[in-house]
């Protein structure tokens, strides 16, 4: 079993649609990372949490630690939003850096 | 500011070749990690560096990887006598600290062993 699991695999939506992509993960965390990467392209750091929520346009991250899971919502997605969308955890006082990923999750937003 | 750097984008190298992977941090940030992103696979953990010292080396594979963040220049990971299996994306990401704190990625390098 990964240490970090995301769902769905891939996701196809319409333009419009309201997004949810799942990160469940099973081992004491420092911070949870949302990270974005297009085909061929590079990867981009969406957010960064350890508790709560957070809010940047039109994307939005929540947490809940005593679950191990998070959540990244995309309201009134758009094709430029077709991605890959990566889950990643931090460990406790003694993080090195060293993220755990999960297998990232393929969105596809059609016009 | 410029964004983490890497150098060269894409790197096409025969098998028993030598591939150097480059990657200038953002100014100001100290610490440096290089990941391997395996084709249909997930990002893996491979080093984590700070100036002039090795941290964390536990995610490089034992043989033919080394890497170092010297005091001048960017950071190198080096892979010697490249077989294909070492055909991958190589990201590099820095940071200011060390824990807590929004790690920022380069487009990373493209390594194809032919």
């Amino acid at each position: 079993k990964n240490e970090v699991e995301q769902s769905p695999q891939n996701l196809t939506a319409q333009e419009g649609e309201f997004i949810t992509i799942n990160c469940s993960y099973s081992v004491g965390i420092s911070a949870l990372h949302w990270l974005q990467q297009h085909p061929g392209g590079g990867i981009v750091s969406l957010f960064m949490l350890s508790s709560g929520k957070k809010k940047h346009g039109r994307l939005i991250a929540t947490i809940n630690i005593q679950e191990k899971h998070s959540s990244l919502h995309i309201t009134a997605s758009h094709p430029r939003d077709s991605a890959v969308y990566i889950c990643a955890v931090g460990f406790g006082s003694s993080n090195t850096g060293k993220l755990i990923f999960g297998q990232g999750t393929t969105l596809q937003v059609k016009p | 500011n410029a964004g983490v750097m890497q150098n060269p984008r894409h790197l096409v190298r025969r098998r028993g070749q030598e591939a150097r992977l480059r990657c200038s941090p953002m100014k100001g940030h100290s610490h440096v990690y290089w990941y391997r992103q395996l084709p249909e696979e997930g990002l893996k953990f491979m080093v984590y560096l700070q100036k002039e010292n090795i941290i964390d080396e536990s995610g490089m594979p034992k043989e033919r990887f080394s890497a170092e963040f010297p005091k001048e220049g960017p950071s190198i990971l080096r892979i010697q006598q490249v077989v294909r299996g070492d055909s991958a994306a190589y990201f590099c990401a820095s940071s200011p600290l060390q824990a807590n704190t929004e790690a920022f990625f380069g487009q990373g390098t493209r390594l194809t062993v032919v």
